[in-house]
């Protein structure tokens, strides 16, 4: 079984602060991951496929880079809205999530 | 506009069955893998399962946790994807989320708003 290992598990931010997190594989995974946000009481939502591909509608301050075993998505502004839960999902041998990192306000 | 409408949830006792559906629309349900995902209370998430569609086969593939116990199935005419659970456990608690797969790259691009199974005596 693919392992996926995020980090941190919390970060403490404001708004206009550049964010970043990262998300290891236990074994290469090429580009097969993604990434979702959540928020309390609401399903996931995807924001990044193909490691660096954004979904249509996402707003361009989230990318994602990476390939291999080490992630990373980026926010370059924190905005209001993006206080929430993300999640790595890898997909290269069936499916396995990053156990999640909370972005709250510092 | 695509939809994915679970729906089943409910309370139950360890031992006991219970099947979830999911109802889509907006999309050619034929032609789509699909996966349950559930996630425990202040939990993460945890795939479940998958169904190719016929196309491809229908096969299901399971996490460990629930081979054995649980049986994706889908009856395309309707539209619907359905999650049997049998001999369920309080681990088993839940919101389930009925997942649309993306062809040819098996990323989930659609989730339904999910529904809570509650195993406890």
């Amino acid at each position: 079984d693919i392992q996926m290992t995020q980090s941190p598990s919390t970060l403490s931010a404001s708004v206009g602060d550049r964010v970043t997190i990262t998300c290891r594989a236990s074994q290469s995974i090429s580009r097969w991951l993604a990434w979702y946000q959540q928020k309390p009481g609401k399903a996931p939502k995807l924001l990044i496929y193909k490691a660096s591909s954004l979904e249509s509608g996402v707003p361009s301050r989230f990318s994602g880079s990476g390939s291999g075993t080490e992630f990373t998505l980026t926010i370059s502004s924190l905005q209001p809205d993006d206080f929430a839960t993300y999640y790595c999902q890898q997909y290269n041998n069936y499916w396995t999530f990053g156990q999640g990192t909370k972005v709250e306000i510092k | 506009e695509v939809q994915l409408v679970e729906s089943g949830g409910g309370l139950v006792k360890p031992g006991g069955s219970l099947r979830l559906s999911c109802a889509a629309s907006g999309f050619t349900f034929t032609n789509a893998w699909m996966s349950w995902v559930r996630q425990a209370p202040g939990k993460g998430l945890e795939w479940v399962g998958r169904i190719k569609r016929n196309t491809d086969g229908g096969t299901t593939d399971y996490a460990a946790p629930v081979k054995g116990r649980f049986t994706i199935s889908r009856d395309d005419s309707k539209n619907t994807l359905y999650l049997q659970m049998d001999s369920l456990k309080t681990e088993d608690t839940a919101v389930y989320y009925c997942t649309k797969g993306v062809v040819g790259d098996y990323y989930f691009d659609y989730w339904g708003q999910g529904t809570l199974v509650t195993v406890s005596s």
